[in-house]
């Protein structure tokens, strides 16, 4: 069965910090990677990973995937108070079209 | 163009009746996905329905069940509810059709609140 596991569960910074959120994963087959924010409600979709090694930038935002080690990273840098909010890490694999697996999540709070 | 939309958005109901939760993908998705989210068990696949049939399905009892439209519309029956049920029920829509992962981008509607008392 698939498996997504995110680190840290928490995590509190002050703005301006960077700030590293880590995704590991187990699945056959492998499809994609996404990672997602959620507030208040429903989750907004920040990147789609495939390939290895391929940073995706969103302005302060970014990720990359290792396929070899099973793992993917997200940064924000210069964070701000509207970067907290929690980020899910999902997985699409196997042979379940349709299915995302879904990580806990990291609770990232940003103070003034 | 419009969002993932979910009627109602809150929803208090008592133990063993049952709920209907209704999704409206965004123009020209036909795939829709739905999954329950606790603070226990964070979020959880329930199904997946494209053109009208059910293609996966999570690891939830038969009292959940679902179907979609032929506009795509789809909606979420819970049957005799019991106090676990309460949730948050999210709705989202895809792309995907066949089996390409650049489609499979799923966005999430606003979900509806279920309490269960």
């Amino acid at each position: 069965e698939d498996k997504v596991v995110q680190s840290p569960l928490s995590l509190v910074v002050h703005e301006g910090d960077t700030v590293t959120l880590n995704c590991s994963y187990e699945v056959t087959n492998f499809r994609s990677l996404l990672w997602y924010k959620q507030e208040k409600k429903a989750p907004t979709f920040l990147f789609m990973l495939t390939s290895s090694g391929i940073e995706k930038k969103s302005g302060r935002l970014s990720s990359i995937l290792d396929k070899k080690e099973l793992f993917s990273i997200l940064n924000i840098t210069a964070t701000q108070t509207g970067d907290s909010a929690v980020y899910l890490c999902a997985l699409a694999g196997g042979t379940s079209y349709g299915k995302l697996t879904f990580g806990q999540g990291t609770i990232l709070t940003v103070h003034p | 163009k419009a969002g993932v939309t979910q009627t109602p958005r809150y929803l208090i109901k008592t133990r063993g009746q049952q709920v209907t939760l209704s999704c409206s993908p965004i123009s020209g998705h036909r795939s829709v996905s739905w999954y329950q989210q606790t603070p226990g068990q964070g979020l959880q696949f329930l199904f997946e329905y494209f053109s009208e049939t059910q293609r996966n399905k999570g690891n939830f009892p038969g009292r959940f069940s679902g179907r979609q439209f032929s506009n795509s519309r789809s909606e979420m029956n819970v049957s005799t509810l019991e106090l676990g049920d309460s949730a948050l029920y999210l709705c989202a829509s895809s792309l995907l059709e066949g089996r390409s992962s650049n489609q499979e981008t799923q966005y999430f509607g606003p979900g509806t609140r279920l309490l269960v008392l």
